[in-house]
């Protein structure tokens, strides 16, 4: 199976700052990479798919990148709704495969 | 729009079958182009794919759950099901249902059930 990782696991940051998540893949993935934010109690929803498209109604604030092994995901300004835990997912094979996440807590 | 509901039990003995149903409402699942996905989360920890059926029938598993899982699709009751068998304490987590939708600009989860918390216990 394709490994993800995700770096950091966990992250303080304050209200408009400028927040980087990064997804290493074992293997070469294309840009079949997605993201998603999870709060807590609720399933996670889909920001990013195709590595670097937003899906519709996801602010513009959020925005992927990368191909091959490795892909980020930016929050160029963070929000108060913002502070959740992200997960990247590979759909390139199968068995589907998600990163063990990045929590990102208010600083 | 497509919404999802999972139903079951909350609490399965070990060794036993665990078995959910998602209900699918605001749209038809036999209307193609979307997979009928499960996907868990151990408590306090990531995201688990468990496995997904085309309306057609078709079933793609994950390989480490693949002997015990079965997906299967009623169109007419436009419901999915999941049932997990020879449960033990390592099986308990939230289990959610999920569209997949693939597609040539590209594929993506959503939307997703609220999802339902299982417990294996004696």
């Amino acid at each position: 199976a394709i490994q993800m990782t995700q770096s950091p696991s966990s992250l303080s940051a304050s209200v408009g700052d400028r927040v980087t998540i990064t997804c290493r893949a074992s293997q070469d993935i294309r840009s079949d990479l997605g993201w998603y934010q999870q709060k807590p109690g609720k399933a996670p929803k889909v920001l990013i798919y195709a590595a670097s498209s937003l899906q519709s109604g996801v602010p513009s604030r959020f925005s992927g990148s990368g191909s091959g092994t490795d892909f980020t995901l930016t929050i160029s300004s963070l929000q108060p709704e913002d502070f959740a835990t992200y997960y990247c997912l590979q759909d390139y094979k199968y068995p589907r495969t998600f990163g063990q996440g990045t929590k990102v807590e208010i600083q | 729009q497509v919404q999802l509901q999972e139903s079951g039990p909350g609490l399965v003995k070990p060794s036993q079958t665990l078995s959910l149903t998602c209900t699918v409402s605001g749209g038809s699942i036999s209307s193609g182009g979307y997979y009928w996905s499960w996907i868990r989360q151990h408590p306090g920890k990531g995201l688990e794919w468990i496995g997904y059926i085309y309306y057609s029938g078709s079933t793609y598993y994950n390989p480490s759950l693949q002997s015990r899982v079965t997906i299967s699709v009623d169109t007419s009751k436009n419901q999915f099901s999941l049932k997990l068998s020879s449960v033990t304490a390592a099986d308990t987590a939230v289990y959610y249902c999920a569209t997949y939708k693939p597609g040539d600009l590209g594929n993506w989860f959503d939307p997703w059930g609220q999802g339902t918390l299982v417990t294996v216990s004696s």
